[in-house]
């Protein structure tokens, strides 16, 4: 089945400091990827839909200006966490769909990055 | 967009049947359903997806009254490696949604 990847794995930063997060779809073109959050014990929360070539749509409550995503080419979609805070501490995973598979209409999630803000 | 509704957790032991029913009243015509299983610290696995009636796939069934109100997910033959949870979705055919997903059900198999 098809791949999507996510890097780094886990990070770890200091508070106000800005860290990128990078999904990529491995074996499928993707124009629309999902970028979800999930905190302990808790379901995932989507944050916002990256459309290749054009700005991201964000959920109520998610500030653009501190997830900023970046949707460069059909296979990467990028979300920086800007001045991060320790509440930014969660797991982030993208997920995308292959749209060129009719047959089907699976999401692939990535393995998720867990990032915690010291 | 169909709201979900499935049972918090539920608790199970080696090879026994599990069924997880969740709700979907408001499903639309165009809707699809769809399952997914989460281990801790992953990203979710597709594990099933149906219209109508019975979908059945080398991992689950997935059983779904005329109605379309509610659907079951059944595990065959649980193991200790099953211990996850599982999230019950519905989707539209365009295939372009977000999935909003629920509380899920979380299964905790036992020995």
């Amino acid at each position: 089945g098809a791949v999507v990847s996510q890097h780094p794995s886990w990070v770890i930063c200091k508070s106000g400091t800005s860290v990128k997060i990078e999904c990529r779809s491995l074996d499928f073109q993707a124009t629309t990827m999902f970028w979800y959050r999930q905190f302990p014990k808790q379901s995932l929360m989507l944050m916002a839909t990256s459309n290749e070539g054009s700005k991201a749509t964000y959920e109520q409550g998610v500030e653009k200006d501190k997830f900023l995503i970046n949707h460069a080419s059909l296979t990467l979609s990028t979300l920086t966490v800007t001045s991060a805070h320790p509440e930014d501490s969660s797991f982030y995973i993208c997920s995308a769909r292959n749209f060129l598979d009719r047959e089907s209409y699976e999401q692939y999630f990535g393995p998720g990055t867990r990032l915690t803000v010291t | 967009l169909a709201k979900t509704t499935q049972p918090i957790s539920m608790d199970s032991y080696e090879g026994q049947e599990v069924n997880i029913t969740c709700s979907h009243n408001n499903i639309a015509t165009n809707d699809y359903i769809t399952w997914y299983q989460q281990f801790p610290s992953q990203g979710p696995r597709f594990i099933i997806q149906g219209y109508k009636t019975k979908v059945t796939n080398e991992v689950a069934s997935l059983f779904i009254p005329a109605d379309r109100k509610s659907s079951t997910l059944s595990l065959p033959r649980v193991s200790l490696s099953d211990t996850a949870v599982y999230y019950c979705l519905v989707d539209d055919d365009t295939g372009r949604r977000a999935l909003t997903f629920g509380s899920g059900t979380r299964l905790q198999v036992q020995p």
